[in-house]
């Protein structure tokens, strides 16, 4: 069974940093392609990154929103996919979901952890 | 930018009955790279569909996916009570790469 554990959200000032981490479990995870996700509270979900298989060359992939603020990385001796953000908006709150990539669909999701950017 | 917009906003529906959810592109997308997921109050997102017609792993035969060019579909025959839950279409392109569509919450009278 495919398992998806986030971890490390919290409460964070505008312009702090935050690490949340994704641990998986139930698949080769050295092989897989991983994406992060946020829905915005009451809102629809938004893609916030990607990073393939180091064997794809384990490079990454950002949208506009969080180019140049957001980091994702992995440790695959570990099973887990970290995203590192840092300059964090007040539109950063949302539930951050961890998941598996497809062929073009997100395969697998975690149950998220909770991001709130307030002052 | 490919833009999504799923129709209608919210579909009430008794059970048995058929729903149909629209989701338009804003050009013409590859079907390939379509996919529909089901969010059910306090869940996670989870795949139903993919490659615009294939059903993810456990995923009933009441659920199916059509359409070409700008114009998608998810079609849920034989409407059930837990079938309750927003709907989301996803496409998967350059930039960004996964775009969804802004959801259809489907009501079980």
């Amino acid at each position: 069974e495919v398992l998806l554990v986030e971890s490390g959200g919290g409460l964070v000032k505008p312009g702090g940093s935050l690490r949340l981490s994704c641990s998986a479990s139930g698949f080769t995870f050295i092989n897989a392609w991983m994406s992060w996700v946020r829905q915005a509270p009451g809102k629809g979900l938004e893609w916030v990154g990607r990073i393939k298989n180091k064997a794809d060359g384990g490079t990454t992939d950002y949208p506009a929103p969080v180019k140049g603020r957001f980091t994702i990385s992995r440790d695959d001796s570990k099973n887990t996919v970290y995203l590192q953000m840092n300059n964090l908006k007040t539109e950063d709150t949302a539930l951050y979901y961890c998941t598996t990539c497809g062929g073009y669909d997100l395969r697998y999701w975690g149950q998220g952890t909770l991001v709130a950017v307030s002052s | 930018e490919i833009v999504l917009t799923q129709s209608p906003g919210t579909l009430s529906l008794s059970p048995g009955e058929r729903a149909t959810l629209s989701c338009r592109a804003s050009q013409g997308v590859s079907s390939s790279y379509v996919a529909w997921y089901q969010q059910k109050p306090g869940q996670a997102p989870r795949l139903l569909i993919y490659g615009a017609s294939s059903r993810a792993t456990g995923i009933p035969d009441r659920f199916s996916g059509s359409g070409s060019g700008a114009d998608l579909t998810l079609t849920i025959s034989r409407l059930e009570p837990e079938d309750s839950a927003v709907y989301y279409c996803q496409y998967y392109g350059s930039s960004p790469m996964y775009t969804f569509g802004q959801g259809t919450k489907l009501e079980i009278k």
